[in-house]
């Protein structure tokens, strides 16, 4: 199978402060990333997309300048949520793309946010 | 319109009954995949099963089935001998368009089903 971790899977942090949370593939290379929003009891809502060595494309509604997110290398992509608000608090999950026939997506374990 | 629909927001199943779980989509494509993810509470999205547009036979994995009726344009999820480790949220998403290189296409999701398999 494939392998994607997050970190942290939990964070509490307080209103204005940002918060870094990494994607990383652990057996493949995965050139696209996605960072996904999931509300308590909905689907997911994608961010953006994250290509390795590009800038981001970023789903209607979604701010840049908010959801910094950076793909440095084939097996990292980050997500900084930057001066972070309760309204931000949500399960932010990412997924890396491992290609081939089917273009699979799998997914990391997801970090809770919860801004105080 | 919806992408991806899935009509069921719970099901309800007997341990080592086989359940299917709807989902039904929408697409101009002719090229594009349909893949089924299993969210148990931990929140993880753990990949079941895919299938292609152009694939002829069903997708099967272990327990899972897919039931694919291109006609209608739905892809139905099918798990056999339920077992209480199944009950989670499922989800049904699909990807548009051929697959390229760079794998950049992203996945439409459903708003999932919740099933609870009942010992």
């Amino acid at each position: 199978g494939a392998v994607v971790s997050q970190h942290p899977s939990r964070v509490i942090c307080k209103s204005g402060t940002s918060v870094k949370i990494e994607c990383r593939s652990l057996d493949f290379q995965a050139t696209t990333m996605f960072w996904y929003r999931q509300f308590p009891k909905q689907s997911l809502m994608l961010m953006a997309t994250s290509n390795e060595g590009s800038k981001a494309t970023y789903e209607q509604g979604v701010e840049k300048d908010k959801f910094l997110i950076n793909h440095a290398s084939l097996t990292l992509s980050t997500l900084t949520v930057t001066s972070a608000h309760p309204e931000d608090s949500s399960f932010y999950i990412c997924s890396a793309d491992r290609g081939g026939s089917t273009d699979t997506q799998y997914f990391g374990p997801g970090t809770r946010l919860t801004v105080l | 319109a919806q992408k991806i629909t899935q009509t069921q927001p719970g099901m309800f199943v007997q341990e080592k009954e086989a359940v299917t779980l709807d989902c039904t989509y929408d697409t101009s494509d002719q090229s594009y995949g349909l893949f089924w993810y299993k969210q148990p509470s931990s929140g993880e999205m753990i990949f079941l099963i895919y299938q292609g547009s152009y694939d002829e036979q069903n997708a099967t994995e272990g327990r899972y089935s897919l039931n694919f009726q291109k006609a209608r344009k739905s892809a139905n999820l099918v798990i056999s001998a339920s077992q209480l480790g199944d009950s989670a949220m499922y989800f049904c998403a699909m990807r548009e368009g051929r697959v390229i290189q760079t794998g950049a296409n992203n996945l439409f999701f459903g708003t999932g089903t919740r099933l609870t398999v009942i010992p």
